[in-house]
Parts: structure tokens; sequence; C-alpha cells
């Protein structure tokens, strides 16, 4: 069974450039978090989905930042018109459904570099 | 102040060493994590507790709801685990989401 997985594992994006960073969920898994890790800082969530909902997106910022988790494909994390403030690494995790406990798997994560 | 503390922010013992880290938080919870981050940067998910004690191996964490506290402690330390130690917190009033302490950076030297 494939653990979490994310790519790209580097990104580097020119300021007002778009960055997609993916997640794809253990087998299973219907819920997909994501955090985000600025340099020499904690963990900071951003936004919890169930497949084709967004349940809890008070950690994102207001503008330019947006989150989907498709019924097919990976979870999306979109940054438009990226700045240098944006770099930070960003992780994934998922969980299974509800009811079978809610211990988070975390992704590798992409280290996004804005320049 | 934050939400989860954990103490010490950085932490350098010998091979062989008895180790503890400590979390405190000033919330109320319905589970701690205690997870793991390696120089590479990936994290792994050590423990989930919400009562009592969980051992895996020369790891334990301990959890004492009433004193909103959480030890991680390491038996016979070795250098491969030297790691950033995190404890994150699942707030009651917050469904799924975590909310992480600064992390320990413990360093075991040979």
């Amino acid at each position: 069974n494939a653990g979490v997985m994310q790519n790209p594992r580097h990104l580097v994006r020119r300021r007002g450039q778009e960055a997609r960073l993916r997640c794809s969920p253990m087998k299973g898994h219907s819920h997909v978090y994501w955090y985000r890790q600025l340099p020499e800082e904690g963990l900071k969530f951003m936004v919890y989905l169930q497949k084709e909902n967004i349940i809890d997106e008070s950690g994102m910022p207001k503008e330019r930042f947006s989150a989907e988790f498709p019924k097919e494909g990976p979870s999306i994390l979109r940054i438009q018109q990226v700045v240098r403030g944006d770099s930070a690494a960003y992780f994934c995790a998922s969980s299974p459904l509800v009811g079978q406990g809610l211990e988070q798997y975390f992704g590798p994560g992409t280290r996004l570099t804005v320049t | 102040k934050n939400e989860v503390e954990q103490s010490p922010q950085n932490l350098t013992a010998q091979e062989g060493e008895f180790i503890t880290i400590n979390c405190s938080y000033s919330v109320g919870i319905s589970a701690l994590h205690w997870l793991q981050q390696h120089p590479g940067g990936g994290i792994v998910s050590l423990f989930m507790l919400s009562s009592g004690k969980k051992k895996h191996g020369r790891l334990i964490a301990t959890i004492n709801i009433q004193e909103k506290h959480s030890s991680l402690h390491i038996t016979a330390s070795h250098p491969r685990d030297s790691a950033v130690y995190i404890c994150a917190v699942r707030r009651e009033t917050s469904g799924s989401r975590l909310t992480f302490g600064e992390g320990t950076q413990l360093t075991v030297n040979p």
C-alpha cells in the first residue's frame, strides 16, 4: 500500500507565476489536509478537504490560494501569482473515513522556491 | 502564547541516553500526535493518543489529559534518532485540523 504521494518534490517559480502542488492520498483515504511550513517556522494548517468538498479552509490565505479534491485524481493546491513569501514546504496528509480513527499520514512534501 | 508549547527547543544527547521531550497545550483536545521530521524534511507519524501511554520499540508516549501535558521518551538513544520531534493536537472544537508545536531538534552524538 503506497503512502501519500506528493509531486513535484521541488518546484521553482518566478514571482507572478502559478504553482500547482499535487497530493495523492493513501489508498482508501478520502480525507486530505494541506499544511505549510515556512522557513524556520512550525507547521500551520491550511485546508481540509473530502472528495469534492472543502470542509475547513480557515487556514488558507484569502487571496491567490485555492484547493480542490476532485472525485477522480489527486488533490491540488494552487497558488496564483506567487510571491517570495510563498516559499515554503507544503505537506499533504490523508486519513481514512471518520470512525476508523483520524490518524493522519503525511506525504514527503513539496518544497516551493519563489525567485 | 502558542496553544502548543514544546520543551526543550534543542536537545543534544550522547548515544545510549534516555531522552524526554515535553509538550504542554492550553486547549481541550480530542487527540495528540507525536511526529518525527528528518533532515530530508519528510514527516512520519509516531503516535496518536488520547489517554494513557503507548509504546513502539524504543519510543514511549504518555499523556495526562487533566494536566494537559504529554511526553515523548526515547530509550537507548541512537544517532539515527536525530530529527525534529513535533507535538500536534486535534482540538475538540476544530474538527480534524492539527495545531502544531514548534518542534524539538534532537541531536544524538555517537
